[in-house]
């Protein structure tokens, strides 16, 4: 079955770590998307990346990180500058045409203590 | 700044009765817009699309209507059943270039038995 598969689903860390979320799609897309999702809220982006080796900034990019060196992967590094790392994480990808969906993971609930 | 959001935070509803979910977009300039289900601990589902060129779509027990005129979106379910219990989001392509969403705060559908 195609599918975006995120992992691991929770993740433990201490205060002061980086942490790194694995985000692997063989949908063949182009575009990939990380997303934040805070209890009771909609989700916000943190980074996105519509080809290899290119990525850009979305709109909550400050204290992540990612890089983008093949195509059916994009992990996400939260890094220790992150004040409220504690949240669930969304990988998407999209084919990355005008007006197509994105199709999401099911998520990482990254717990930070 | 412009942004899409969602009249109720909770809904309601009967089993068997129908479900309408109302979403807000303030881009005018907005040209297509997506419905997500996001079950508990899951990522969000794509149920349905739209583009601004149309006014109504339908799909299996799901129409999503749009009216650009003041610019709001709904979702209608028709015959509600206990599977759809679920948190509704709508999506807005913010730039309508590729693929950037802006995702309003989500409506929690409850169905009761």
């Amino acid at each position: 079955d195609g599918g975006i598969t995120q992992s691991p689903k929770y993740l433990f860390r201490k205060e002061g770590q980086n942490v790194t979320l694995s985000c692997e799609q063989n949908l063949n897309h182009d575009a990939m998307y990380w997303y934040r999702q805070d209890p009771g809220q909609g989700l916000r982006l943190i980074y996105y990346s519509q080809i290899v080796n290119d990525f850009q900034k979305g709109d909550i990019a400050e204290g992540y990180s990612v890089s983008r060196e093949k195509k059916e992967s994009f992990p996400l590094t939260v890094t220790s500058a992150q004040k409220n790392p504690t949240a669930f994480y969304l990988c998407a990808s999209s084919t990355g045409r005008t007006n197509s969906p994105l199709h999401f993971g099911n998520g990482t609930r990254l717990t930070v203590t | 700044g412009e942004s899409v959001g969602l009249h109720l935070p909770t809904l309601s509803v009967q089993e068997g009765d129908n479900s309408i979910i109302n979403c807000a977009y303030s881009n005018s300039a907005s040209d297509y817009f997506i419905w997500y289900k996001q079950e508990s601990g899951k990522g969000p589902q794509f149920i349905i699309d739209i583009r601004s060129n149309m006014d109504k779509r339908q799909g299996q027990r799901v129409t999503v209507l749009l009216n650009k005129t003041v610019k709001h979106l709904s979702l209608q379910i028709a015959a509600t059943q206990p599977g759809d219990s679920a948190v509704y989001f709508c999506a807005e392509n913010r730039d309508n270039a590729g693929n950037m969403l802006t995702f309003g705060g989500g409506t929690r559908l409850m169905v009761k038995p």
